[in-house]
């Protein structure tokens, strides 16, 4: 397996403009998680899913942050407008059962100018 | 309170030392926990799953102090590649997702 696909690396993006951030997990694991990273605050939990169902969405900053996941290959993140706070670097991961090991992909680093 | 803090360091050590890392944790019914490690603009990685009986992996100990409600992340004989962010790990009671705490970051000096 490829392991946690994320793209697209890099974002460069203006103020305003909407933001989409892709996840495909590991084939076969029920759970995925989205976390934002910065210096002063760490790794956030923004929002997780099991079987493509949000379960906590608690850790999303406000109403600009939206997530979805149609199906058991693909998730999104967006924001939409996009504000020079958001800037940081969002990781998906994703895991096979409940409160076990979870595998990161490489990660998307967004700058909102 | 954070579900698991540790200190941030930074921890400067010389090649061959050994060198400790303390986590604690607020739940004292958390069962699972983990130690990652984070190289400098990757992803976090598992390093260790952490066992009630404490557990190593070549020059890595983890141990489990559930009394104190802390883990700790043992390095023997440093290496250069050792230098990275370490990253404490635990779960909560009613939630399936896991806590991580902020960060320890090692240096290891030729």
């Amino acid at each position: 397996d490829a392991g946690v696909i994320q793209s697209p690396r890099h974002e460069v993006t203006e103020m305003g403009q909407e933001v989409t951030l892709r996840c495909k997990p590991i084939s076969g694991h029920d759970y995925l998680f989205w976390y934002r990273q910065t210096m002063m605050r760490g790794l956030e939990l923004l929002i997780y899913f099991n079987n493509n169902v949000p379960i906590d969405d608690s850790g999303m900053p406000e109403d600009r942050f939206s997530a979805k996941m149609p199906n058991a290959s693909f998730s999104t993140l967006k924001i939409q407008p996009s504000e020079p706070r958001d800037s940081a670097v969002y990781f998906c991961a994703s895991s096979p059962v409940a409160k076990n090991i979870q595998y990161f992909g490489a990660g998307t680093r967004l700058s909102v100018l | 309170r954070k579900e698991v803090e540790q200190d941030p360091g930074p921890f400067n050590v010389p090649e061959g030392a050994t060198v400790a890392f303390n986590c604690t944790y607020s739940n004292s019914a958390s069962q699972s926990f983990f130690w990652y490690r984070q190289d400098c603009r990757k992803e976090p990685k598992l390093l260790m799953s952490v066992y009630s009986s404490g557990n190593e992996d070549g020059r890595f100990t983890a141990q489990l102090n559930r009394a104190s409600q802390y883990i700790s992340l043992l390095i023997r004989d440093s290496k250069l590649s050792d230098s990275a962010t370490y990253l404490c790990v635990g779960d909560q009671t009613g939630a399936n997702n896991l806590f991580f705490g902020t960060g320890t970051r090692l240096t290891v000096i030729p």
